[in-house]
């Protein structure tokens, strides 16, 4: 099935590991997203990709890193895990053509920081 | 900057009660409105969406009108179900200037049925 993609679904890192959350999308999308979701706070965005070979910081940047592999991977590193990342991690991509076409979310990263 | 308010939950309905999500927006353009559910242990899906003034966006029951004078994006249903518990978020997507379109989400209205 078409979609968004992502890996792992569960991980526990112990405070200062550093991993990387992989995503791909398979609907020849322009624009890619990484999303936290905290009880009480919503979906906030860390990163986005407008297109290929761009990236630029969302809402809360700080202590994430991103990488734009090419059109159809977007990937989210944690370089020194903290408990304060402790989350719920989405991708999202979209046609990005204009504002009408929504995003389509992968079903998640459960991230533990311990 | 954007920005959208929801009404904060839980809600609790009994089958078959009429809802009622309430959902305004500040937006600096002319933005296109979501309502987004997301069921236990998944990912976001899309419910519906309105792109311009008075468009209603409708889907499984569900329906919401986009009301520029009021700037309002209210989700409705009239007769829920127990399948309909679910995380409920509203948002808009406006031109970040960037050549992509944010979205902006409220902060999730959790709603459960009871049989």
């Amino acid at each position: 099935n078409a979609g968004v993609t992502q890996t792992p679904k569960f991980q526990v890192l112990k405070t200062g590991q550093s991993m990387t959350l992989q995503c791909a999308q398979d609907m020849n999308h322009n624009s890619m997203y990484w999303y936290r979701q905290d009880p009480g706070m919503g979906l906030r965005l860390i990163y986005y990709s407008a297109s290929e070979g761009t990236t630029d910081k969302g809402e809360v940047p700080n202590g994430y890193n991103v990488s734009r592999l090419n059109k159809r991977e977007f990937s989210l590193r944690l370089e020194s895990a903290a408990p304060s990342q402790t989350s719920v991690y989405f991708c999202a991509s979209s046609d990005g053509q204009g504002s009408g076409y929504g995003y389509t979310f992968g079903s998640g990263t459960r991230l533990t920081v311990v | 900057g954007n920005s959208v308010t929801q009404m904060e939950g839980p809600v609790t309905l009994s089958e078959e009660a009429f809802l009622t999500i309430n959902c305004t927006y500040t937006a600096t353009g002319y933005p296109s409105l979501f309502w987004y559910v997301q069921y236990p242990g998944e990912g976001l899906q899309l419910l519906l969406k309105a792109t311009k003034a008075d468009d209603k966006g409708s889907n499984k029951g569900f329906e919401a009108t986009y009301r520029k004078e009021t700037t309002s994006f209210h989700l409705e249903k009239g007769s829920v179900q127990v399948s309909d518990s679910a995380v409920y978020f509203c948002a808009l997507s406006d031109n970040s200037g960037a050549g992509s379109y944010q979205l902006t989400f409220g902060k999730g209205t959790k709603l459960s049925v009871i049989p």
